[in-house]
């Protein structure tokens, strides 16, 4: 079975800082994905950025990027130029590449933004 | 992105009676919905997979007579609690499988709170 593992349940940094969530992973498959979400105060579920496994390259999304270390299992998500707007819930989260797998989430990163 | 949305975003209902949920996918197509719990500073616990046209699959420990699950087209899955008791208070979240080119993206609802007392 697969499994996603966060070990930070809380961070802080302050504005404008960089800030760095962990995540590993445990799988046996070779295709998948792996996924950033961020749940705001409403609660909606947010794609942040999408990593494809086959793909080396680490996914970017402006301020938004990954370290993805496929060997390692470990996928973490670099905030640079921390706003107030991202302070959330941080789940990492991991999908088999079949198309109607389901997606399984990490117990989440509470990310606080310090003015 | 496409829009999935849920309905109603909260509820309160007495302990005994049941309430349904509804999910729909507004401007796509979804063979594939699925159903999350979420407890109050916790992860999402997926509940169940439904798909268009065929019975629902739970996950371990999810009771299916609790839980029914309807997925009658292809823009609406619906949840039913029945017998709602206060320990099935949370937050409901669902999520629609889009189809994009040879690959599929998920798309959540923005979330059903049900207080049961």
């Amino acid at each position: 079975a697969q499994t996603v593992t966060q070990s930070q349940p809380e961070m802080s940094v302050q504005e404008a800082e960089t800030v760095t969530l962990s995540c590993t992973y445990d799988t046996s498959e070779s295709d998948y994905y792996l996924f950033w979400y961020k749940q705001p105060p409403s609660r909606q579920m947010i794609l942040v950025i999408r990593q494809e496994a086959y793909k080396q390259q680490n996914a970017t999304e402006n301020r938004f990027s990954v370290n993805f270390q496929k060997a390692a299992k470990s996928f973490s998500l670099k905030i640079s130029d921390s706003q107030l707007g991202d302070a959330a819930m941080y789940f990492c989260a991991y999908r088999n590449r079949r198309r109607d797998d389901k997606i399984i989430f990490g117990k989440g990163t509470r990310l606080h933004i310090l003015p | 992105g496409a829009v999935v949305s849920q309905h109603p975003s909260w509820v309160i209902c007495k302990s005994g009676t049941s309430v349904k949920i509804e999910c729909r996918s507004l401007d796509f197509q979804a063979t594939t919905m699925f159903w999350y719990r979420q407890f109050p500073k916790q992860s999402l616990m997926l509940m169940a997979t439904s798909n268009e046209g065929s019975k629902a699959t739970y996950e371990q420990g999810v009771e299916k007579d609790k839980f029914l699950i309807n997925h009658a087209s292809l823009t609406l899955s619906t949840l039913t609690v029945t017998s709602a008791h206060p320990e099935d208070s949370s937050f409901y979240i669902c999520s629609a499988r889009a189809v994009r080119g040879t690959d599929t993206e998920a798309f959540f609802g923005q979330g059903t709170r049900l207080t049961v007392v």
